[in-house]
């Protein structure tokens, strides 16, 4: 998956705390999403970026907040982890300028919070 | 609302044919996708299929759309232990920013 890269890959955390998760392009595409996979449930969009300073909720945005402050990055955060939150996290992005342009995924990052 | 749905599991043998199916609800998605995710990876585009068709052929793999009952096939001619993947159907809703709603994704195993 070149051209999308997430960190870290792998990350434990307790429950309360706090981490940011970065996702970082280089194709230089306007939107950029953060997806959330759990087994059975396929993939939950988190939320979602149209463009540097600009971010929008998803499907279930509860307890994550994010930010686009410059273009090839888009960072998750959590500010106080549950167990809820235990899942693989995806960033995609693409050029958005056609209803058929393809989503780009980075490999993924596996947070578990005990 | 919106809601596309999967048959979880599908095993075949090897030099068989796969047929994977899915139903989606949005009668305005203008096009349907399939996305494959190989183990420890994010997810990659295989075939896409815009809306006002009712088949798309690409080598091994053939797409069947039916608008009326909202129903969206991928068939995979041939299958080898390579297509051993998790393959999800997904639709672009009315409301833009290609914000695409997946299934829950079907996982295929290719048995010799």
């Amino acid at each position: 998956n070149a051209g999308v890269t997430q960190t870290p890959k792998f990350r434990v955390l307790k429950t309360g705390q706090s981490m940011t998760l970065l996702c970082a392009q280089d194709m230089n595409h306007e939107y950029m999403y953060w997806y959330r996979q759990d087994p059975g449930m396929g993939l939950r969009l988190i939320h979602y970026s149209v463009g540097e300073g600009t971010t929008a909720k998803g499907e279930v945005p509860d307890g994550y907040n994010v930010s686009r402050l410059k273009k090839q990055n888009f960072l998750l955060g959590l500010e106080s982890a549950a167990p809820s939150q235990t899942s693989v996290y995806f960033c995609a992005v693409s050029t958005g300028k056609t209803a058929n342009s393809p989503l780009h995924f980075g490999n993924g990052t596996r947070l578990t919070v005990t | 609302g919106e809601d596309v749905e999967q048959s979880l599991f599908l095993s075949v043998r090897e030099g068989d044919s796969s047929v994977i199916n899915c139903t989606y609800t949005d009668s305005s998605s203008t096009y349907l996708y399939w996305y494959k995710q190989e183990p420890g990876a994010g997810l990659q585009l295989l075939t896409y299929i815009f809306s006002n068709m009712d088949m798309k052929q690409d080598q091994r793999l053939t797409v069947l759309l039916n608008k009326k009952d909202k129903h969206l096939s991928l068939r995979i001619a041939d299958t080898q232990t390579g297509d051993s993947a998790i393959y999800f159907c997904a639709e672009i809703p009315s409301g833009g920013y290609n914000k695409l709603i997946f299934g829950a994704g079907t996982r295929l195993a290719v048995h010799p």
